[in-house]
């Protein structure tokens, strides 16, 4: 398995402002996946991280407005920039250290007022 | 494209009744299922998941699920459901060269006393 800590683990920001949210593994994994969980929904895949390489935006997001970094094999931060109210959702750190099955932080919830 | 269909929304059981929530999976190969629950405020867990083998699968937590390929099938079981296991539900497939896991849209469980 493998034990993924987030921070913050909540916080509420200002319209315009970005935010910058750490996720750091207790083992080293090559690949970090990025979910939000909006208000009530189910959760999205924002971006692959690989290390060593630029993140994979999925349809829909893209880097200016989610700047990931992965600068080693356990480490990786996302950044909700110029945020706005529909920016307010769970943001879910993932790995996969083998075969499949991903492991999941508590998330970060974002409020943007 | 792989995407995961879970029809009930909302589900309420009495405490001890037996418990089936539905999955449908759309995966142009053998996919990997998996479900996963997040309580209020929590990441998620992982339940169980499959990979291959034995279609029907025992995960924790008492839960079960059978995998029916013929329906593109995955639902998950429980024959006696408690309290505690309130929560909101995500079926999820993956396989392939994608790493990454499709979600449903949840289902909540909610249990009466």
């Amino acid at each position: 398995s493998a034990v993924i800590s987030q921070k913050p683990s909540r916080d509420i920001c200002q319209r315009g402002t970005s935010l910058t949210i750490q996720c750091q593994v207790d083992s080293q994994v090559t690949m970090m996946f990025w979910y939000r969980q909006q208000p009530g929904q189910s959760l999205t895949l924002i971006a692959t991280a690989n290390q060593g390489s630029e993140a994979t935006y999925e349809s829909g997001f893209v880097i200016d407005k989610f700047p990931i970094s992965r600068p080693n094999l356990t480490f990786s931060t996302l950044t909700v920039s110029n945020m706005s109210p529909e920016d307010s959702s769970i943001y879910l750190c993932s790995v996969e250290p083998r075969g499949g099955e991903l492991f999941f932080g508590e998330g970060s919830r974002l409020t943007v007022l | 494209a792989q995407s995961v269909t879970q029809p009930d929304i909302h589900i309420t059981v009495s405490e001890g009744a037996s418990l089936e929530l539905r999955c449908n999976y759309s995966y142009g190969a053998t996919p990997y299922l998996f479900w996963y629950v997040q309580s209020p405020g929590q990441g998620l867990q992982l339940l169980l998941k499959y990979f291959s083998g034995d279609t029907l699968v025992q995960g924790i937590k008492g839960f079960e699920a059978e995998f029916k390929r013929s329906q593109s099938s995955f639902n998950l079981r429980k024959p006696s459901v408690h309290w505690s296991d309130a929560a909101e539900y995500f079926c999820a497939v993956g396989g392939g060269g994608r790493r990454a896991l499709t979600f449903g849209s949840g289902t909540r469980l909610q249990v009466q006393p």
